[in-house]
């Protein structure tokens, strides 16, 4: 059984450019999450995706943006990169409310 | 607003010694859920435990516990014996059912275990 699949594993860009990174939910999640976790800190929530719709959004600029397909995978999708930007980016796939999320390994985002 | 507060950034112990993680949450919801998750140095957080507000039942799984008190907001995390292996990063999360099914974490504890 698979888990929660993401990639790259690491990136490197420079500020302004655009990045997309993807997501595989576990297998028979339908909900996927996003967070941003910069070095030293917990993760903070970016937005989740249920039925391909935003379903909640946490307090990021509209720069980030994301795109849930009817498989269940997903994208995020950050453009106009800012230093402040680098950060460890994890998805987490769920099903239904209050249950756990489980997480995937996560990509490395590096801002030059 | 809904916060959670892990006032430890830092525990060191040596192996066998029994060491708990603080936990204190707010919320004004009534229905929620609070969870502790462990990221080892690979980076992948690993899910340990769901409670959701109306079970305050203490938990024991192996050499883990967790104590939840409403009357004091917190969900504490006890490890018994601990192991090298232990060493980890420990995040609390809450979740709160009127808002959605968004995790806020607290910023983490930092676990070491010396042989």
């Amino acid at each position: 059984d698979a888990g929660v699949t993401q990639s790259p594993t690491h990136l490197i860009k420079t500020r302004g450019q655009q990045v997309t990174l993807r997501c595989s939910p576990k297998s028979g999640h339908d909900t996927v999450s996003w967070y941003q976790q910069a070095l030293g800190q917990g993760p903070q929530f970016i937005f989740q995706y249920y039925e391909e719709e935003e379903r909640q959004r946490g307090n990021f600029p509209d720069r980030f943006s994301g795109h849930q397909f009817p498989n269940y995978s997903s994208e995020l999708n950050v453009n106009a990169l800012l230093l402040g930007d680098s950060a460890l980016y994890l998805c987490a796939s769920s099903l239904g409310r209050g249950k756990p999320q489980h997480f995937g390994d996560g990509t490395r985002l590096s801002i030059l | 607003a809904q916060k959670v507060t892990q006032a430890q950034t830092e525990i060191s112990v040596v192996e066998k010694e029994d060491v708990t993680l603080d936990c204190v949450y707010e919320t004004r919801d009534t229905t929620y859920y609070l969870f502790w998750y462990k990221q080892p140095p690979s980076g992948e957080l690993v899910f340990l435990i769901r409670r959701n507000s109306f079970d305050e039942q203490n938990e024991i799984s192996g050499r883990y516990s967790w104590n939840f008190q409403k009357s004091t907001s917190s969900f504490n995390f006890t490890i018994t014996a601990s192991q090298v292996v232990d060493s980890a990063v420990y995040f609390c999360a809450l979740s709160e059912a009127a808002v959605g099914t968004a995790l806020i974490f607290g910023k983490g504890t930092t676990l070491s275990v010396s042989s």
